[in-house]
């Protein structure tokens, strides 16, 4: 069973500091993706990362895949209070038969006040 | 461009009764997945299908759950006689191909209450 950690759980800051949250996995995963889910919202997707050491920027985010492919990173620059919201980390791998199943993260809730 | 449309979005249902939860992939997409979030937990896959066919059902329960995603018409998630741990949000989510690094986009969920 493939598990993914993240790091910390709970986050509560102050407009304009910055942030990181980390997701960690002792498998392998051949892509991984972050979702932003509001309450009473599905997850909404930022961005997927496939390429070991792959960097993505989405405005003021951040997105970083391990080297080795079992590990990633969310950065916030200057985080605002509309980025408050529950950060999910989700990894898929390569299975036979095909498919994309995802293993969720165990969520970070961000709360950021002015 | 529709995203993934599910219904309803509220269900309440009493104990022994059945549950019906509909979704509707997003224009183009032919792969459906379907997740659990119980309360106070993370998402919890269930079951992956293409059209006409269950690719991956190694998350679903054994018994009272069924999916099916038919040629024609929406996927839909059916739980039979539901007990009060079936309560939960159950989202569905949609990808163009089948491919490990193809992105998912979730729907809003339907949250399923147990009286």
């Amino acid at each position: 069973t493939q598990l993914l950690e993240q790091s910390p759980q709970f986050l509560s800051i102050q407009e304009g500091e910055n942030l990181t949250v980390y997701c960690n996995s002792s498998s392998v995963f051949s892509s991984l993706q972050w979702y932003r889910q509001e309450p009473g919202e599905g997850p909404v997707l930022l961005v997927t990362v496939v390429t070991g050491g792959e960097v993505k920027k989405l405005k003021r985010l951040t997105f970083q895949f391990g080297d080795a492919r079992k590990d990633s990173s969310l950065h916030i620059t200057a985080a605002q209070t509309g980025d408050t919201g529950l950060y999910l980390c989700a990894g898929s791998y390569i299975q036979t038969g095909g498919g994309n199943k995802l293993t969720f993260g165990t969520g970070t809730q961000l709360k950021v006040e002015l | 461009n529709a995203g993934v449309m599910q219904n309803p979005r509220h269900l309440v249902r009493r104990r022994g009764q059945e549950a019906r939860l509909r979704c509707s992939p997003m224009k183009g997409h032919s792969h459906v997945y379907w997740y659990r979030q119980l309360p106070e937990e993370g998402l919890k896959f269930m079951v992956y299908l293409q059209k006409e066919n269950i690719i991956d059902e190694s998350g679903m329960p054994k018994e009272r759950f069924s999916a099916e995603f038919p040629k024609e018409g929406p996927s839909i998630l059916r739980i039979q006689q539901v007990v009060r741990g079936d309560s939960a949000a159950y989202f569905c989510a949609s990808s163009r191909t089948g491919n490990s690094n193809q992105p998912q986009h979730f729907g809003d969920g339907t949250r399923l209450s147990i009286l």
